[in-house]
């Protein structure tokens, strides 16, 4: 079975610019996490969803940040406009609730470079 | 407001020998604790858990323990191989959610 697919597993990209970070969840998951990690503030989370309802989007750093899930295979992280401090590595991560709490699935993650 | 800490960023052990990872955490909410691994360039994988009402969970050369009133957990791994050499993450949830909280992470390094 398929894990957690996140694309791009690199993007580099200027300061103003759009940035759109993209994940498949295992199938069958009805939760889907975004973590971002940084050296200075290691995996913090950023938003979370429950069957693609947003349930925690306290994490979110500013307006310049958001997420949505239209469908229970696909969710978007959009960075609008980037900064050099939103580099960083993202991961999105699903789980099954059934399962127990937190044993997530991490996806390779896309390290993002902001000049 | 750091809910869950890992105090030392790094560990260096003999191949063979016993590494504890520490971990504290404030939030009394917190009933769930896991640990998670990670190898450069690829996402976390998950290690081992402990439900708040045990106090000890092997799996393995994995051991996890919780002291609830110090609310502290420690993961022990014997005998230590070069392969489990990497970031281990200690993570707390509350059962209601699957909402996972993580710690700074702690480098291990284990030396043939």
């Amino acid at each position: 079975d398929a894990g957690v697919i996140q694309s791009p597993r690199h993007e580099v990209t200027e300061m103003g610019q759009e940035v759109t970070l993209r994940c498949k969840p295992i199938s069958g998951h009805d939760y889907l996490f975004w973590y971002r990690q940084t050296m200075m503030r290691g995996l913090e989370l950023l938003i979370y969803f429950n069957n693609n309802v947003p349930i925690d989007d306290s994490g979110m750093p500013e307006d310049r940040f958001s997420a949505k899930m239209p469908n229970a295979s696909f969710s978007t992280l959009k960075i609008q406009p980037s900064e050099p401090r939103d580099s960083a590595v993202y991961f999105c991560a699903s789980s099954f609730s059934k399962k127990g709490p937190g044993e997530l699935f991490f996806g390779e993650g896309s390290r993002l470079t902001v000049l | 407001d750091q809910q869950v800490k890992q105090n030392s960023p790094s560990l260096s052990v003999q191949e063979g020998r016993i590494s504890i990872l520490n971990c504290d955490y404030t939030n009394s909410m917190f009933d769930y604790f896991l640990w998670y691994k990670k190898y450069p360039a690829e996402g976390p994988t998950f290690l081992i858990s402990i439900s708040s009402i045990k106090d000890k969970n092997e799996d393995g050369r994995f051991t996890v323990f919780l002291n609830k009133s110090a609310k502290h957990l420690s993961l022990h791994i014997v005998p230590s191989q070069p392969g489990d050499s990497a970031v281990y993450f200690c993570a707390a949830s509350k059962a209601a959610g699957n909402k996972l909280t993580f710690g700074g992470g702690t480098r291990v390094l284990v030396k043939p």
